[in-house]
């Protein structure tokens, strides 16, 4: 079972269409939540982390929300240059790498704006 | 500027053989990382290190191996055991191993024929 799960799998809109992004996860004892842009054949960049239930964080068009269950990334009036795969992960207490800080991916929404 | 390398971005090799892959960094983070990727899977852990002379295996360590002999340096290879080797990786540092964002680098994206 996943413990990360991103929805929907694509996304497609127009410029100035907002719309959020899901990130649902079953982890316990939840040490943080980050959010990662990529690009197509490059890493990730980052762009969030978000520690406890209610926090909120903002970048430009991007602002992303904590509950204890989920996470959104909320895109407002999007432009073409924010058509990206956006990548949510999460860091758990007790990984089972003995404590290290390995981080439990989603599969990632992919975005396209459309001019 | 301060950042995490990879080389090379692309690389070519034939099965049965091994293949090491570099990553460096200089933002003087103590933890590094590295992952693959595969389309339509979300990233998973090889191998993270800490501190120097220190490292253990993520999720998916078999047929990998790695060195941290260096602050700066963590080396990834991919031995002939590795059974599905082709893949994007991605190496990542963070600036502690006890939580806070990782950093990632441009990738390499390896081909076994």
């Amino acid at each position: 079972e996943d413990q990360v799960t991103q929805s929907p799998e694509a996304l497609r809109l127009q410029e100035g269409e907002s719309s959020s992004l899901n990130c649902s996860y079953t982890v316990s004892g939840l040490r943080g939540l980050f959010w990662y842009r990529q690009d197509p054949g490059k890493g990730p960049e980052f762009l969030f982390t978000l520690y406890s239930a209610g926090e909120e964080k903002e970048k430009e068009r991007l602002k992303a929300t904590l509950t204890k269950k989920e996470s959104f990334l909320h895109i407002t009036a999007p432009k073409p240059e924010d058509s990206a795969t956006y990548l949510c992960a999460v860091l758990q207490r007790g990984y089972s790498g003995g404590g290290a800080d390995g981080l439990t991916f989603g599969k990632g929404t992919h975005l396209i704006i459309q001019p | 500027d301060g950042g995490i390398t990879q080389s090379p971005k692309y690389l070519f090799r034939k099965e049965g053989q091994n293949v090491t892959l570099s990553c460096e960094q200089n933002l003087n983070h103590d933890a590094m990382y590295w992952y693959r990727q595969d389309p339509g899977q979300g990233l998973r852990l090889i191998y993270y290190s800490q501190i120097v002379n220190d490292f253990q295996k993520g999720d998916i360590a078999e047929g990998y191996s790695v060195s941290r002999e260096k602050k700066e340096s963590f080396p990834l290879t991919v031995t002939s055991a590795q059974k599905n080797p082709t893949a994007f990786y991605l190496c990542a540092s963070s600036l502690t191993g006890q939580g806070g964002e990782q950093y990632f680098g441009p990738g390499t994206r390896l081909t076994v024929t």
